[in-house]
Order: C-alpha cells, then sequence, then structure tokens
C-alpha cells in the first residue's frame, strides 16, 4: 500500500520569501515521488521526479525537492517565490507496479 | 512528451443527463488513464483504458457510471452517466509521459470542468 500526506491546504508566502511545501509519503517498496504542478484552468504538470538516483532533485522554474527516506518526506522548496508560482501542488507517489497516488494538494498563494 | 486534447473545456449539465469526453493524443499511447479531481481531494484514478478491450475500473467506480470507449490508441472517451450534483468534478485525461522509463510519470490533459445542477 501507498500513501501520500501534503500539510497544508493553503500556503501564502511574500514575493521573494522562502517556498516550503511538505509532503511525506508511505510505500511498501522503493518510491518513485513525484510533484506535479497546476496552474488555474489547466492539466497537472511535471515538475520533479525522484526514482532513486540524486536525493536532491531539481526540477522546471526553481524549484526542488529531497528525499529524505529516513523522515519518508519529499519537501518542495524555491528560494525565492515570484508570483507566477501561484499555483496548486500535488505530491504523488509510485512504487512497485502499484499506480500513482496523489495527495489532496497545496494552493500556494504570493503576496506581493 | 505526448501532447492532449480534451473537450468539452467545461460544461453545465442538468441532474439525470449524460455527458460524453473525449481525449485526443498527439501519439499512440498503450494506455489512458481517466481522473476525477473533486474540490479539496486528491486526484482519484477512475479506470485505465487499452485499446481492444475493456477498461479496467478501480474500487468504487463502475462501467454503466462511468463507460469508457478506446476505438485506437490516440484516442478515449469517458461518459459520466445519469449526473446528479455529486459528479462536479474535474475530469482529467493522462498518459504515461516516459513510457518504458519505468517511472509512472504521467502526462495530463487541461480537463474537463462539470457542474452538475
Amino acid at each position: 500500500a501507498q500513501s501520500v500526506t501534503q500539510l497544508g491546504s493553503h500556503v501564502s508566502v511574500s514575493e521573494g520569501a522562502l517556498v516550503l511545501l511538505r509532503c511525506n509519503y508511505s510505500s511498501s517498496v522503493p518510491p518513485y515521488l513525484f510533484w506535479y504542478v497546476q496552474y488555474p484552468n489547466q492539466g497537472l504538470q511535471l515538475l520533479l521526479k525522484y526514482t532513486s538516483a540524486a536525493t536532491l532533485v531539481k526540477g522546471i522554474n526553481g524549484f526542488e525537492a529531497e528525499f529524505k527516506k529516513s523522515e519518508t518526506s519529499f519537501h518542495l522548496t524555491k528560494p525565492s517565490a515570484h508570483m507566477s508560482d501561484a499555483a496548486e501542488y500535488f505530491c504523488a507517489v509510485s512504487g512497485g507496479y502499484q499506480k500513482v497516488t496523489f495527495g489532496i494538494g497545496t494552493k500556494l498563494q504570493v503576496i506581493p | 512528451s505526448a501532447v492532449i486534447s480534451q473537450k468539452p473545456s467545461r460544461d453545465i449539465c442538468q441532474r439525470g443527463t449524460s455527458l460524453t469526453i473525449q481525449c485526443q493524443v498527439d501519439s499512440q499511447v498503450t494506455m489512458m488513464f481517466w481522473y476525477r479531481q473533486q474540490p479539496g481531494q486528491s486526484l482519484t484514478l477512475i479506470a485505465t483504458a487499452n485499446q481492444g478491450s475493456e477498461a479496467t475500473y478501480e474500487s468504487g467506480f463502475v462501467i454503466d457510471k462511468f463507460p469508457i470507449s478506446r476505438p485506437n490508441l490516440t484516442f478515449s472517451t469517458l461518459t459520466v452517466s445519469n449526473m446528479s450534483p455529486e459528479d462536479s468534478s474535474i475530469y482529467l485525461c493522462s498518459v504515461e509521459g516516459e513510457p518504458g522509463s519505468g517511472a509512472n510519470v504521467l502526462t495530463f490533459g487541461a480537463g474537463s470542468r462539470l457542474t452538475v445542477l
């Protein structure tokens, strides 16, 4: 079985501030982990993925995430928020033959 | 990665009616996935559609309510039957974004937002 928990359904940050979106996972097999972003009226777009290579994964638009097995976490960060980062972010996990399981999403608001 | 077109992008429907959502991919794909995205909830997989065979439905979803067609390797439809307000949701079509990688990366269409009155 696998699951994803995203802490905080809504996160607000000031423009230029650090973005930290939290994700904890549960998986009975070595996981693949993903962050997707959804802009208004659009489908989900892959931001980055962890597939058992480097634990620090860099994605598009300056985002990165670190896989921490001991903490079962895969938090998403960006050093400096931009207005265009306002969107909904989904953490997801898959492993073995299991299909992808998504978290409930975190809506990021960027305050000018 | 594949480009996915979905239509309609949004619709307002009356209770008891049915609506068919179309999904067109710009390349041939083995599996196509249909998801539901309800407000405040995670994306939920409805079914996997393979060309030439019946769709595989996830727990809680049945063919009578969500019939799916997959006539070829680039096209699929999802019908939401006998709709009720509880069916108001965004329905998303997706395909494997990196076939053969084993990483289950998904590419999504823009979604179809249904409102049932």
